[in-house]
This record gives structure tokens, sequence and C-alpha cells, in this order.
């Protein structure tokens, strides 16, 4: 099986530009989640998505959002980029149950100038 | 509440030598346990994991933890480390809900 893809691998955007982050996850995996990964803050969860709906929510403000479509693909939208965006941004899909591990994609690393 | 405990952010061991990066977690029911790699510029790559079962769990690349629930710990080792395995290494616990929680990483730095 594929294993979890992330585009684009790299982005540079200025500040006030809005990005969309795309991952498609493992055949089969319903479950889709997306990470924050600085070195100030490590891995803060942003939200996680399954069957197209949003299954939970980590603290990050409105600015940060996701969808995921029909075929389990998924994108994260950052409008109103601020400097502080600037990270790796990490999906993470895992299987229905009994799976209870995510695989993790290579990331996008995002800089905000 | 912090979940995951991660002592130690840096870790340096000589090659050959024994390697143990400590992880405790807070939890009152017994929690499913990771441990991920990470190299630079990449992903998070699973080492290993405990679900239920027997404590001592065996992953790729030679590691293994145990899992102690008296100590609530779940500490990665190796008994001899390679060069190779210098990166980041996160333990990460799954709570109901399926949400996951990540420690703050250990840098591992083996050195020749």
């Amino acid at each position: 099986k594929a294993g979890v893809t992330q585009t684009p691998r790299y982005l540079i955007k200025t500040r006030g530009q809005q990005v969309t982050l795309s991952c498609s996850p493992i055949s089969g995996h319903r479950s889709v989640s997306w990470y924050q990964q600085t070195p100030g803050q490590g891995l803060q969860f942003l939200f996680e998505y399954f069957s197209e709906t949003q299954r939970n929510k980590g603290n990050f403000p409105g600015r940060f959002s996701g969808r995921q479509f029909s075929n389990s693909r998924s994108e994260m939208n950052v409008s109103t980029l601020e400097l502080g965006d600037s990270a790796l941004y990490l999906c993470a899909s895992m299987g229905d149950p009994p799976s209870e591990t995510q695989y993790f994609g290579p990331g996008t690393r995002l800089l905000v100038l | 509440a912090q979940s995951v405990t991660q002592l130690g952010s840096h870790v340096s061991v000589s090659e050959g030598a024994l390697v143990l990066l400590r992880c405790n977690y807070s939890s009152s029911v017994p929690p499913y346990l990771f441990w991920y790699v990470q190299y630079p510029n990449q992903g998070l790559q699973l080492l290993l994991k405990y679900t239920t079962g027997a404590t001592l769990v065996k992953g790729i690349n030679g590691f293994e933890a145990e899992f102690k629930k008296s100590e609530t710990s779940f500490h990665l080792t190796k008994p001899s480390a390679h060069m190779s395995d210098a990166a980041e290494y996160f333990c990460a616990v799954r709570r109901t809900g399926n949400q996951f929680y990540f420690g703050t990483g250990t840098s591992l730095t083996v050195i020749p």
C-alpha cells in the first residue's frame, strides 16, 4: 500500500496570504488528522476528519480550517497567514477499528515571510 | 493536563552504548502508547506500540519498550546505539475519541 502523501512539500508565502495544503491518506483509511510542528511548541493537534466530518478539533484559531472529500483526501487551509504559522504541517491517517495507529505523511514545510 | 512527558529533550550516547529514552504518561485508564521516530525533514515513522497484552513490546530497528502500569512509564530502549539512530523520538498516547497526544520529543545524538 502506498503511504500517506502530502502536497506540496515546501511552500513560501507572505503575511496576509492564504494557503491550502493537501493530504491523501493510505487507501482505505477514513480518518485524517492534521498537526502543526514547530521547534518551540512541538506537535500540536489541529483537527481530525472522519468520513467528511470534523470529529475532533484542537485549540487553534478559526483561520485554520479543513475539509475532507468523499475519497478521504483532506485539505487544510490557513487564511491571513502570520509569521508564526511557519511550521511543518503533518497529516496522519488511521484505519477503522480495531486499527489504533496513525501513519504520518512527510509533511509540508510552510515558510511565511 | 500534560498527557505525556518525555524526560530529557536531548540525549547523547556513544555508538554501541545503551539507548534509554524516557516517557511517562498520565492516565486513569490503560492507554494505547506509541513511540515514533522522525528524521530531518521527514514525517513521523512508527517504531512500536502498546495496546494490550505483553508489556514488553519490540519494534523496528532493534528498539523495544516496556509498559509499566505501576510507574506509568513507557521507556524506549535499544541495547546498542548505531549512528543511524540519530533522530528525534516522540512518545504518544491515544485516548478515547481518537485523540493522540504527543510528548515534546527527545533528540538523540550518537557519538562515534
